[in-house]
């Protein structure tokens, strides 16, 4: 079964700032089916982005996917305050179907 | 638009059953390609993935609670039912309901809609 690891854990970031977040697969990803998700506080995940680089309906354009193989990365080109959350990788399409990463938090330094 | 919602017990015993109900709407099940799966959180941890069931009826689970859980769908009340058998506290996490990206009958989909989520607690 593949293991996705997400790192770092916690990153402390000011509004404005770029934020790049990795997520790392310890067997190939097929096809490159891989997401983002964003989750607020008391809130649902919400689909970013999909099939590593796709941004999904409605997400702004600084959110932007990257990746292939083993290594994948969320950008965000400039933190808005409304962008402090957890982030977690899946990945999708293999077996089982969706492995989800441990996430990682943004907040605010 | 497409809609989900969770219903069912917060509170649940050790070595009872948990029955969990998802009610949907803005698509419908019989379509080729369409899926709902059940994803949960325990308080302050990572998102799980427990169960997907298709179009066609086929379903998936997560291998290590196989032998727990059920997934069923009933198309005429846009409904899919989770049971989840001999509950423990190591359970209690908010389950969530998600519709499956539908790209096509053979193309995998992420989860781009999520009910609100509804906490259940186990303890006696």
């Amino acid at each position: 079964e593949n293991v996705l690891t997400q790192s770092p854990g916690t990153l402390s970031l000011s509004p404005g700032e770029r934020v790049t977040l990795s997520c790392r697969a310890s067997q190939r990803v097929f096809s490159n089916y891989l997401a983002w998700y964003q989750q607020k506080p008391g809130q649902a995940p919400r689909l970013l982005i999909y099939g590593a680089s796709s941004r999904a309906t409605g997400i702004p354009d600084r959110f932007s996917g990257s990746g292939s193989g083993t290594d994948f990365t969320l950008t965000i080109s400039r933190l808005e305050p409304e962008d402090f959350a957890v982030y977690y990788c899946q990945q999708y399409g293999s077996t089982p179907v969706y492995i989800f990463g441990p996430g990682t938090k943004v907040d605010i330094k | 638009q497409i809609t989900l919602k969770e219903s069912g017990p917060t509170l649940v015993k050790p070595t009872q059953t948990l029955t969990l109900t998802c009610t949907f709407s803005g698509f419908s099940l019989t379509t080729t390609g369409a899926g709902v799966g059940w994803i949960r959180q325990p308080p302050g941890k990572a998102l799980e993935w427990l169960a997907l069931i298709y179009w066609d009826d086929d379903k998936r689970y997560r291998p290590s609670q196989k032998s727990r859980l059920t997934i069923t769908k009933d198309t005429s009340k846009n409904q899919v039912v989770l049971t989840m058998t001999n509950m423990d506290p190591v359970d209690t996490a908010t389950y969530y309901c998600a519709h499956r990206q539908n790209s096509g009958a053979t193309v995998p989909g992420p989860f781009d809609y999520w009910g609100q989520g509804t906490l259940v607690t186990v303890s006696s």
